[in-house]
């Protein structure tokens, strides 16, 4: 079956450093999600990328979606305190665009002050 | 501030009793998405309701899990009988197909603790 693999799965880094995290699928994807999840918390979505190639960037965040829409990834410059939690990649199942997602395990990034 | 609720946001059961957890979904979302969470599977798809039809339940077990949509503002999903492995955290989650981005929102969860 489809499948989504992220690394790393951990990810510990000083403040200020940067930090990404990549994604992988086994299948070509109509689109990609990235959500985070603080400690505790649900996952919040970040952003979804649908052309091949596509980079977005939201302030220090940036995501990119690979040219064959199997791979993406998320890069944070200059991270803080608060960027700590899990993110997550995902994608549509196989046949889908939209809602059924599989999601990758995470990377789980801490950031020490 | 539109959110998806759910309740419990915590529950603890002993083995074998009869767990419901309830998701009131955005207002005006025609989807809606139960996930499971654990260390060892991660996010897991359960079930999946559109218009209050369920389009796909294959993520579940089906001899103990079931999942409905009474009416557009309710979701429920129950267990019974409930089992220790069952422990995890529960999301609903809601969106709109065909909404801008495609966003999916999720709840706060369901902390579920079977012993």
């Amino acid at each position: 079956g489809q499948q989504v693999m992220q690394i790393p799965q951990y990810q510990h880094v000083q403040e200020g450093e940067d930090f990404t995290t990549y994604c992988n699928s086994s299948t070509t994807l109509s689109n990609i999600q990235w959500y985070k999840q603080r400690p505790g918390g649900h996952p919040v979505f970040l952003i979804q990328l649908v052309k091949s190639g596509e980079v977005k960037k939201q302030k220090r965040l940036t995501f990119q979606f690979g040219e064959a829409k199997k791979n993406s990834s998320l890069h944070i410059t200059a991270t803080q305190t608060t960027d700590v939690g899990t993110y997550f990649c995902a994608g549509p199942r196989l046949g889908t665009s939209y809602g059924k997602l599989t999601f990758g395990q995470g990377t789980i990034l801490t950031v020490h002050p | 501030d539109a959110r998806v609720t759910q309740t419990p946001r915590h529950k603890v059961t002993e083995m074998g009793q009869e767990v419901t957890m309830r998701c009131q979904p955005i207002l005006g979302h025609n989807t809606v998405f139960w996930y499971r969470q654990t260390m060892m599977q991660g996010l897991e798809l359960l079930a999946y309701f559109r218009n209050r039809a369920p389009l796909d339940d294959s993520g579940m077990p089906k001899d103990r899990f079931s999942a409905e949509m009474p009416d557009a503002t309710l979701a429920t999903l129950k267990i019974q009988p409930s089992e220790p492995r069952d422990s995890a955290v529960y999301f609903c989650a809601s969106g709109l197909q065909g909404g801008p981005g495609n966003t999916i929102y999720f709840g706060e969860g369901s902390w579920l603790t079977v012993v």
